[in-house]
């Protein structure tokens, strides 16, 4: 079944710098590509999503790349703010079923 | 629009005692449910999955069950909570016709002690 590993567990980013977050999955069936932000005791929040047939997606601060041949997308925050702050999850989902298969989680902290 | 509801949202339960977690959703029909555990400060395990009425999936063994009686209500359940069974419970919903995003509730931060 799909595996998703999520890299670093814990990223410390000066303010205003950027940050990035890499996940890699295993089955190559898999065409969407969520990303989560919690922040402390509250629930997940899609963030930004992309599918399979494009490589790169933006949003303001946030953008998501995509390399289907390597199997692995990453998260960009550009500009980082003190609200950053968090943990971002990303996740893995196929036609097949819809179950998303998540990867550990990444604390971001944003040093002032 | 779809709205989840998951109450309550804190629980203070002892050893032993039973379990009835909540969930109901809004707006949609014939979603997709799901139950989550995070432990402190870890990922999001899924516990339980249901993709119609009375269609329960079972990811990790334990003393858990879980019961979709109705489209779109999923109720998370023990007999007897174990120490183990703390954590932050979250319900989440998606739509079962596509490839797209997973609604959290609130979440449910339970204690066992």
């Amino acid at each position: 079944g799909e595996n998703v590993e999520q890299h670093p567990s814990t990223l410390s980013v000066q303010e205003g710098d950027s940050a990035v977050i890499k996940c890699t999955y295993s089955d190559s069936a898999s065409n969407y590509f969520p990303w989560y932000k919690q922040e402390l005791g509250k629930r997940p929040q899609l963030i930004i999503d992309i599918r399979s047939n494009v490589g790169e997606k933006k949003d303001q601060r946030i953008a998501v790349t995509l390399n289907k041949t390597a199997k692995h997308f990453s998260l960009h925050i550009t500009e980082t703010q003190p609200e950053d702050s968090a943990v971002y999850f990303c996740a893995a989902s196929k036609d097949s079923n819809y179950q998303l298969i998540w990867g550990a989680g990444t604390k971001l902290i944003i040093k002032p | 629009s779809q709205t989840i509801h998951q109450w309550p949202a804190t629980l203070v339960q002892p050893v032993g005692s039973p379990l009835s977690l909540e969930c109901t959703v809004e707006g949609t029909s014939n979603p997709n449910l799901y139950w989550y555990r995070q432990a402190a400060g870890r990922g999001l395990q899924l516990l339980f999955y249901s993709v119609g009425i009375g269609q329960i999936s079972s990811e990790v063994p334990q003393n858990l069950s879980a019961s979709r009686p109705q489209d779109r209500q999923f109720i998370l359940s023990s007999k007897k909570l174990l120490l183990s069974d703390s954590g932050f419970y979250l319900c989440a919903w998606s739509a079962n016709t596509m490839n797209t995003e997973a609604f959290f509730g609130q979440g449910t931060r339970l204690t066992v002690v």
